[in-house]
């Protein structure tokens, strides 16, 4: 079993819809991290967050320690939107990855 | 702007060849690592330095070396004992430990076996 799960593996959606994206971890950690990676393979971090939750824009993430969960959600989602949302954490001097959700937006 | 550079971004090895692949970030960022990424997989650490003329192996390092004569550079070598090579690879960096620090990725490089 992998470290770190992410659900679905693929997703897509009609423009303006409502998507949550879930991750699971199994270790000890210091921060979760998503990840967002485009289509010429470059990645970017959306969010590092430690506990409860942050807003960027349309994106949210949520965790939830006890658990050792967290979702992604995108509110009113647009074909820009398009990408792999790839789920991580940290701890002391290690990072683990999940292996991405590909979500597609259509028009 | 601030951030982390590689090169070449296509590249394409002969068996039994050696290559580098370049990585250089501008962000004064003591940490750099490399990754490597297959179809269907989590990121897999390859090698991390946390301080200049010091590095450390990653989960596959096998077939790999990496050296770290400056800060902003952190150049990987796949060697001809790298049996699967063809993947693709990403440099990154943070500003101290990974825990507790935001990462920063380069675009990656594309590294075909021919």
């Amino acid at each position: 079993k992998n470290e770190v799960e992410q659900s679905p593996q693929n997703l897509t959606a009609q423009e303006g819809e409502f998507i949550t994206i879930n991750c699971s971890y199994s270790v000890g950690i210091s921060a979760l991290h998503w990840l967002q990676q485009h289509p010429g393979g470059g990645i970017v971090s959306l969010f590092m967050l430690s506990s409860g939750k942050k807003k960027h824009g349309r994106l949210i993430a949520t965790i939830n320690i006890q658990e050792k969960h967290s979702s992604l959600h995108i509110t009113a989602s647009h074909p820009r939107d398009s990408a792999v949302y790839i789920c991580a954490v940290s701890g002391n001097n290690d990072m683990r990855f999940g292996a991405g959700t590909r979500l597609t937006v259509k028009p | 702007d601030g951030g982390i550079t590689q090169s070449p971004k296509y590249l394409f090895r002969k068996e039994g060849q050696n290559v580098t692949l370049s990585c250089e970030q501008n962000l004064n960022h003591d940490a750099m690592y490399w990754y490597r990424q297959d179809p269907g997989q989590g990121l897999r650490l390859i090698y991390y330095s946390q301080i200049v003329n010091d590095f450390q192996k990653g989960d596959i390092a096998e077939g790999y070396s990496v050296s770290r004569e400056k800060k902003e550079s952190f150049p990987l070598t796949v060697t001809s004992a790298q049996k699967n090579p063809t993947a693709f690879y990403l440099c990154a960096s943070s500003m101290g430990r990974i825990s507790g620090n935001t990462i920063y990725f380069g675009e990656g490089s594309w590294l075909t076996v021919v």
